[in-house]
């Protein structure tokens, strides 16, 4: 079956440290990655895809950077922390050619304090 | 450019009433189209998808959903609602399919 990974679940780190966000996709090669914050609970907002190896695209300007180092694990990472990265941090994948939604993993839930 | 637009953000029905969440979309083309729904601290999870075909697309948990291409909508439906479905609905829209644009969010509440 195919499955998707988030960790960790929740995270509170202080302003100006450094963040790094993992998800994990099982059943599948050569997805689709996507990275999505969610603020307030509503709107999601995204903020990059993969459509392989070392492929990274950034939807939006931001002191957040993206991973692909193997073609199932996709990384979220920054350097330094704003108050402004707090939200609810979703992974997404699309398995394949044909598959046309999204799937999305459990979520990280970020407070910076 | 592709734009979602979720108009109501909370919608209220009594339990065991049919039920509407809205949805209108702005793409160039053809379009891809999508609800989810997503439970409090939890990912969100599919739905129901209109790719091409009947315009009345039938999901997951007795929902479907109408495509309607003059009026640019996509409403979902449930002909009988359930406390259970309570929860955040997201419509979302793509031309590619590889690219989502998600709508605001409406939030659902069935009161027994």
């Amino acid at each position: 079956s195919q499955t998707i990974h988030q960790w960790p679940a929740t995270l509170v780190q202080p302003v100006g440290s450094p963040l790094s966000l993992e998800c994990t996709v099982e059943g599948t090669s050569n997805p689709n990655l996507y990275w999505y914050r969610q603020a307030a609970g509503r709107g999601l907002q995204l903020l990059f895809y993969s459509v392989g190896i070392g492929q990274i695209s950034s939807e939006v300007p931001q002191n957040l950077s993206a991973s692909r180092p193997q073609d199932r694990q996709f990384i979220l990472s920054s350097k330094k922390l704003l108050l402004s990265d707090s939200g609810f941090y979703l992974c997404a994948w699309i398995a394949g050619t044909g598959v046309y939604e999204q799937y999305f993993g459990p979520g990280t839930r970020l407070t910076v304090t | 450019a592709q734009s979602v637009a979720q108009p109501e953000d909370q919608v209220n029905v009594a339990e065991g009433n049919p039920l509407t969440v809205k949805c209108t979309y702005s793409v160039s083309g053809n379009p891809y189209l999508f609800w989810y729904v997503q439970y409090p601290n939890r990912g969100l999870q599919f739905l129901l998808k209109y790719i091409t075909g009947d315009n009345l697309v039938k999901g997951s948990y007795g929902f479907e959903a109408e495509f309607n291409k003059s009026q640019t909508s996509f409403h979902l439906k449930k002909p009988s609602a359930l406390v259970s479905d309570s929860a955040l609905y997201f419509c979302a829209v793509s031309r590619s399919a590889r690219q989502l644009t998600f709508g605001s969010g409406t939030q659902l509440t069935v009161l027994p």
